[in-house]
């Protein structure tokens, strides 16, 4: 058992490349979210789904895109590398049945210079 | 949307001290409040949560405390020790799939 899987660990970008980070999970969880963590802060959610098919912006939404084709995976989408998105990434899924307790990936930290 | 606010943002005890971390929340519909440890380079991980339809939940050295009509929450370790120096983080969820974070708390336990 998996649980919750994203590609790749590190990634150093120019500014204005674009790239995606991939999550799957394999716990048949309805809820996928994404999550940046900055130096000594918090988590804030950039993305959600509750579904396949269906998708929500959390609190940081700009420059990032998502799409949930499948239960199991969720990629994440950088359209444009900026700086200011140099960040620490974690995919985290959930589901009501297993009480919503969040299942957080190992986290992919990016670097865009 | 929801505002969770945590405190203190650094927190060093002697070992075998308690430490107390309280959060506050905006969203009275918020029903299900996790804590989550983070070791450096780690991801956070669940320690203890508590549902809306309870006050107090207790395991081994970890307790949480919720006053719904406050709208604040407690995590509590006693008999601290040096592996339980971490970031905790609490957390409230009022939608499905998707819980706000409070910006952490630095916990040091000095040997």
């Amino acid at each position: 058992n998996a649980g919750v899987t994203q590609t790749p660990k590190f990634q150093v970008l120019k500014t204005g490349q674009s790239m995606t980070l991939q999550c799957a999970q394999d716990m048949n969880h309805e809820y996928m979210s994404w999550y940046r963590q900055d130096p000594g802060m918090g988590l804030r959610l950039i993305h959600y789904s509750v579904g396949a098919g269906i998708t929500d912006q959390g609190e940081v939404p700009n420059g990032y895109n998502v799409s949930r084709s499948t239960t199991e995976d969720f990629p994440l989408r950088l359209l444009s590398a900026a700086p200011s998105q140099t960040s620490v990434y974690f995919c985290a899924s959930s589901s009501v049945t297993a009480g919503n307790t969040i299942y957080f990936g190992e986290g992919s930290w990016l670097t865009v210079v | 949307g929801e505002n969770v606010e945590q405190h203190p943002s650094t927190l060093s005890v002697q070992e075998g001290d308690s430490a107390v971390i309280k959060c506050t929340y905006s969203d009275s519909a918020s029903n299900y409040f996790p804590w989550y440890k983070q070791e450096l380079g780690k991801r956070p991980q669940l320690i203890i949560d508590i549902r809306s339809n309870v006050g107090e939940k207790k395991d081994q050295r970890i307790a949480v405390t919720l006053n719904k009509t406050a709208k604040h929450f407690s995590l509590h370790i006693t008999e601290t020790q040096p592996e339980d120096s971490a970031v905790y983080f609490c957390a409230a969820n009022a939608n499905a799939g998707k819980s706000t974070f409070g910006d952490g708390t630095t916990l040091t336990v000095k040997p």
